[in-house]
C-alpha cells in the first residue's frame, strides 16, 4: 500500500526558508506527478507546485519566486523549499500524488508549520 | 483565474437523507478536470470523484458527481454517519494551476 509521509520542522522563523520532505513508501515514483499543497484557515487549500518523476517542475505563479521542489527518485522522496516566509505561510502542508495532471489521488497526513519568531 | 464557489457553506442533514452540494465556477470549465474531495477533521482530503462524474477507487456508489460548464454537483444519497465531513471541489487548468473551492461542511442535524 502506497503511503506518503511529510517530515520537517514545525516552527520556522520569519524571513527564513521552510523545508519539508515527503517520503514515499510502497511504490516507486515513476510515471507520477508529485505536489505540495497547503491548507490554512484564511486561504483554504492552495497548490504550491509539482514535480514530475523525470524532474520537470511547475509552480503556482503566486509562489514561483519563493518555491523550489526537488526529487530524489532513488530515495523515493521529494522536497519543498519555501523561502522568505512570513506568518501568512503558517499552514498544514500536504504532499500528494497525481497519476495525471487532473487530480490528486493520494495525500500524506499533513504537517503543521508555524512561522513565528 | 478561475474561482470555484461552493454552496451552501454548511448543510445540516440527518443520516439516511440525500445531500446535494454545489460547485459553481467563474467561467466555463473542462469537466474532465473537475474533482471532488472529502476531508474529515485531522485528516487529509480523500479523492471521491474525478472527471466530474467518475468515482475513485473504493468510493461507495452513494456518491455521484454531475454537471458541466459552470455548474457541478456532488450528490450523496442515503447519508451514512461517516459521510459527515467537509467537501471540496477542485479544478485544473493547463497553466498549470489547481484551484479549490472553499468547502461545504456537511453536519449532522
Amino acid at each position: 500500500q502506497v503511503q506518503l509521509q511529510e517530515s520537517g520542522p514545525g516552527l520556522v522563523k520569519p524571513s527564513e526558508t521552510l523545508s519539508l520532505t515527503c517520503f514515499v513508501s510502497g511504490d516507486s515514483m515513476d510515471s507520477y506527478f508529485w505536489s505540495w499543497i497547503r491548507q490554512s484557515p484564511g486561504k483554504g487549500l492552495e497548490w504550491l507546485g509539482y514535480i514530475y518523476y523525470n524532474g520537470k517542475t511547475d509552480y503556482n505563479p503566486s509562489f514561483k519566486t519563493r518555491v523550489t521542489i526537488s526529487v530524489d527518485m532513488f530515495k523515493t522522496q521529494f522536497s519543498l523549499r519555501l523561502s522568505s516566509v512570513t506568518a501568512a505561510d503558517t499552514a498544514v502542508y500536504y504532499c500528494a500524488r497525481h497519476p495525471g495532471v487532473q487530480y490528486f489521488d493520494l495525500w500524506g497526513r499533513g504537517t503543521l508549520v508555524t512561522v513565528s519568531s | 483565474e478561475i474561482v470555484l464557489t461552493q454552496s451552501p457553506g454548511t448543510l445540516s442533514l440527518s443520516p439516511g437523507e440525500r445531500a446535494t452540494l454545489s460547485c459553481r465556477a467563474s467561467q466555463s470549465l473542462n469537466s474532465a478536470y473537475l474533482a471532488w474531495y472529502q476531508q474529515k477533521p485531522g485528516q487529509a482530503p480523500r479523492l471521491l470523484i474525478y472527471g466530474a462524474s467518475t468515482r475513485a477507487t473504493g468510493i461507495p456508489d452513494r456518491f455521484s458527481g454531475s454537471g458541466s460548464g459552470t455548474d457541478f454537483t456532488l450528490t450523496i444519497t442515503r447519508l451514512e454517519p461517516e459521510d459527515f465531513a467537509v467537501y471540496y471541489c477542485q479544478h485544473y487548468v493547463t497553466s498549470p494551476m489547481y484551484t479549490f473551492g472553499q468547502g461545504t461542511k456537511l453536519e449532522i442535524k
